[in-house]
């Protein structure tokens, strides 16, 4: 079984201010990891994701995550956020040969002008 | 088309028709998936094809739901006497059914947000 965590429902930064948002897993095989946005009233946007190699992955619009084996978290990373980066995050899981998505209950980041 | 789509966008029914969703997947991608977004639930799993093979049913919430995919490309969800509790946001995503492959992203479609009064 897999299993993700976001603990964080609700993230207000201040515009040009760095951001962190959490995410925590659980697999009992190994797992690619994916960061999805989803900006208001709009499907799920693909961030960046992990598959294998370098732990530190870079995505779209300025993101980036780093993959912790011993510490089972993706934790995504801006340095300075837009007002156009407030949307819902997601964090997700697939374990190798499973193909179905397990997802987190989701970020909402709020930017403060 | 360029990505994924879904029809309708909204749909609004009455406690006990039936509906159905549609799906268009990405052109050659031959894994679809369809997940349900709710208040209470967040993001689920509902059903996966691939190929010609038997779909992965293992996600569908209920026998009142059901889905099929012809000729390996639209697919369509069917929600049989709804309930109110089938209100959700029902999305359909599709990848290239490279198992493993470093390709083998998942691409949302828009979603169907469906009320149930």
């Amino acid at each position: 079984a897999q299993s993700v965590t976001q603990l964080d429902s609700q993230v207000p930064v201040f515009e040009e201010a760095p951001v962190e948002l959490r995410c925590n897993y659980s697999s009992s095989v190994s797992v690619y990891l994916f960061w999805y946005v989803q900006y208001p009233n709009q499907g799920l946007q693909l961030l960046l994701k992990y598959l294998s190699g370098s732990t530190l992955v870079k995505g779209i619009n300025g993101f980036e995550a780093e993959f912790n084996k011993s510490q089972t978290s993706f934790h995504l990373r801006k340095p300075s956020v837009h007002i156009s980066d407030t949307a819902e995050y997601f964090c997700a899981v697939r374990s190798r040969g499973n193909e179905k998505l397990t997802f987190g209950t989701g970020t909402r980041l709020t930017i403060i002008p | 088309g360029a990505g994924v789509s879904q029809s309708p966008s909204n749909k609004v029914t009455e406690k006990g028709k039936d509906v159905e969703l549609r799906c268009d997947p990405i052109s050659g991608h031959t894994a679809l998936y369809w997940y349900r977004q709710s208040l209470g639930q967040g993001l689920e799993f509902l059903i996966y094809f691939q190929g010609n093979s038997a779909p992965d049913k293992s996600g569908l919430p209920s026998d009142r739901f059901s889905a099929e995919r012809t000729g390996g490309s639209v697919s369509t969800l069917t929600i049989q006497r709804t309930q109110q509790e089938d209100s959700a946001v029902y999305l359909c995503a599709s990848s290239s059914g490279l198992a493993g492959a470093r390709t083998d992203t998942q691409y949302f479609g828009p979603g169907t947000r469906l009320t149930v009064l």
